[in-house]
Order: structure tokens, then sequence, then C-alpha cells
């Protein structure tokens, strides 16, 4: 219950092209939805995050479609980049218990 | 913005001895800190929960004498690698939570820890 999947393990995408990753999760006491970027030998930086009381939520490139029946989420990056090129991970928290459980994780490599 | 500053960046220590990784939180206080271990292409898995000035909360499978938590500021939790052995070696990154509500997690840069 305490999971979080993710998928793809791996993601290709051409310069300019739209990358799209999705998470799903059992547990409905969940109530925060963030996504993280990961440069190899750094630690996790937030990209965008959501509640589940609104169903999109877009920051620059960087939009989290979230489906609360459907117990999904997934994060789309428009027109993406070589720089984009990183590792993604999703992850999700109640805000009483406060663990934050990762998903995974997806590769991103963007082909210029 | 939040900012959470973990030392050291890396560090290569001998078989059997101890090592110390300190993160703190620069402009916000802390009042629970998470510590996470990654090894290579795989994800980040919790290890303990520590609130300031209780016990750490270790995961199942997590040796709680082997990996040594102290929290006791709001600005300074230290995890300690006692007695490491070479597979220890990994990524240690500790995380951060406010005070007051909801402020989300700030995470620090990570610590690369070499037992040989």
């Amino acid at each position: 219950q305490q999971q979080v999947k993710q998928s793809p393990q791996s993601l290709i995408v051409q310069k300019g092209g739209i990358s799209i990753i999705n998470c799903a999760y059992e547990n409905t006491a969940f109530d925060y939805f963030p996504w993280y970027q990961q440069f190899p030998g750094k630690g996790p930086a937030l990209l965008i995050a959501i509640r589940p009381d609104v169903s999109e939520k877009k920051e620059g490139r960087f939009t989290i479609s979230f489906n609360k029946s459907a117990k999904q989420f997934s994060l789309h990056i428009m027109d993406s980049q070589p720089g984009d090129s990183a590792t993604y991970f999703c992850a999700a928290s109640n805000n009483q218990g406060g663990k934050l459980i990762f998903g995974q994780g997806t590769e991103l490599s963007v082909k210029p | 913005g939040a900012v959470v500053s973990q030392h050291p960046s890396w560090v290569i220590c001998k078989s059997g001895t101890s090592v110390k990784i300190e993160c703190r939180s620069l402009d916000f206080q802390a009042t629970t800190m998470f510590w996470y271990r990654q090894f290579p292409k795989q994800s980040l898995m919790l290890m303990a929960t520590s609130n300031e000035g209780s016990k750490a909360t270790y995961e199942q499978g997590v040796e709680k004498d082997k990996f040594l938590i102290n929290h006791a500021s709001l600005t300074l939790s230290t995890l300690t690698v006692t007695s490491a052995h070479p597979e220890d070696s990994s990524f240690y990154i500790c995380s951060a939570r406010g005070t007051g509500g909801f402020y989300g997690y700030t995470f620090g840069s990570g610590t690369r820890l070499t037992v040989v």
C-alpha cells in the first residue's frame, strides 16, 4: 500500500518532443505528489508538485496531470531539451505520516 | 527558498571505521529529518525518520545500531555509519521538513560514501 509505481524505467525523446512519465499509487491517504529531477551525484531537486484537489498543474514546460479516481499522476515535459536529460522520480506522502515514498525512477535522455 | 546543506559530499573510509554525515537546514527550522540511501541506478530508499529531540524511527531492515541518527537541534541532524563495511558504500541523502503546516521536503546534495 505504500508503493508508488513508476514507468517507464527509461525514456528517449528527441529535442523538442514531449516526455511523459507515469506513476500510480495505492494509498488513498496520500495527499502530496511531487516530482523530482536528479542529476548524477546530486540530491533530488523538486520540479513541481500537486495536491489531490486539482487535476492539473503547470509550471513552465512541466505539467502534472492528476487522476484521483484512477490513483495515477503523470509528468509531461514539453519542448524537451538535452539539458532535461536526468533521472526523474515521482513521490507521494501524506501530511500526517510525513514519509515521502519514491517511485522507481525514469532515466530520461533527450537527443539533440 | 529552503536550503539544506549536507557534508561531506564524498568520503572514503577504511573498513571498520565510523563516518559521520551532517545535514543542516540553513534558513528554516527542520522539525523532521529523513535519511535516504541510494544505490546506483536505483531509487531513494528511506532509512529513518527523526524528529527534533526524539529518537529516530527506522524503516524495516535498517540496523539502528549501525546507522546512528541524531537530531539534537532544529537545524542539524547527523547520520553516523558505524563499523563501516564495503557493502555500506552508497549515496546517502538527507531531507528536511519545516515547522508549522506543510512545507514540502528539501533535500541535501548527498554524500557519496566509499568503504575500502
